[in-house]
C-alpha cells in the first residue's frame, strides 16, 4: 500500500527558532498532500493544503507566514514552524491523497518547543 | 467546520463484544473513509468505500454507507484491546475531522 514518511518524528527546539517538517510520498505521486496540527486528546485540525506548483491554501485562523508550507515536488511537502514558541508545541500530521487508498498519513511529528 | 462528525465521542466495550460508531457528514461526497489513531500516533487508513457502495467489509470491519441520511457506520466485530484506539472518519469532500469516537476495549 501507500506510505507516506515524516521525518523527523520528535523535535525539540528553542525559542525562537525555525523547524522544518518533512513529508514524502515513497510509492506515489501527491499533488496534494495536507498538514494538521493536534493537541493532547483533541481531533486534528486541518491547517492548510498543499499543492505541488502552487501556494498552500490555510485554514481561517493558521498563520501563512508563521506556517511556511512548499510542496516543491510530487513526493515532498514541508512545513516549517518560524520564530518557533512554546505554544506552537503540538503533534503534526501530514497526509497525501493517493489514488487507489483514498488518504494516507504520515506517523506525525511531535514538536516541543523550549 | 468539519465535514465528519463521529458518534458516540466514548465507547467503552468488553473484549468480545462489537463496537459500532457512527458519521455523519453534510455535503455530496465520492467516497468515505475511516480511520484509526493509536494515542500519539499517526492515523491508519482502515478502509474506504465509495458513494456506489452500501456495505464494505474488511475483516473483522464493516462499513455501511447511507448516501440518502449522509452517515456511514463502522462495526468492529469480536474486538480486542488492541483495537483500542480514536476512531476517525472523513470525506473526498475535504479532509477535516471530527472529533472521532475513543474506543476502550477492556480485557
Amino acid at each position: 500500500g501507500a506510505v507516506v514518511s515524516q521525518h523527523p518524528s520528535r523535535v525539540i527546539c528553542k525559542s525562537g527558532t525555525s523547524v522544518k517538517i518533512e513529508c514524502r510520498s515513497l510509492d506515489f505521486q501527491a499533488t496534494t498532500m495536507f498538514w494538521y496540527r493536534q493537541f493532547p486528546k483533541q481531533s486534528l485540525m486541518l491547517m492548510a493544503t498543499s499543492n505541488e506548483g502552487s501556494k498552500a491554501t490555510y485554514e481561517q485562523g493558521v498563520e501563512k507566514d508563521k506556517f511556511l508550507i512548499n510542496h516543491a515536488s510530487l513526493t515532498l511537502s514541508t512545513l516549517t514552524v518560524t520564530s518557533a514558541h512554546p505554544e506552537d508545541s503540538s503533534f503534526y500530521i501530514c497526509s497525501a491523497a493517493d489514488r487507489v487508498d483514498g488518504y494516507t498519513f504520515g506517523s506525525g511529528t511531535r514538536l516541543t518547543v523550549v | 467546520s468539519q465535514q465528519g462528525e463521529e458518534d458516540p465521542q466514548a465507547l467503552s466495550i468488553q473484549e468480545g463484544e462489537n463496537a459500532t460508531m457512527n458519521c455523519s457528514y453534510k455535503t455530496s461526497i465520492n467516497n468515505l473513509q475511516w480511520y484509526r489513531q493509536n494515542s500519539g500516533r499517526g492515523l491508519v487508513h482502515l478502509i474506504l468505500i465509495r458513494s456506489n457502495e452500501r456495505e464494505k467489509h474488511s475483516g473483522r470491519l464493516r462499513v455501511t454507507l447511507d448516501t440518502s441520511k449522509k452517515s456511514s457506520s463502522l462495526l468492529i466485530t469480536a474486538s480486542r484491546a488492541a483495537d483500542t484506539a480514536s476512531y476517525f472518519c472523513a470525506t473526498d469532500y475535504d479532509m477535516r475531522f471530527g472529533a472521532g469516537t475513543r474506543l476502550t476495549v477492556k480485557p
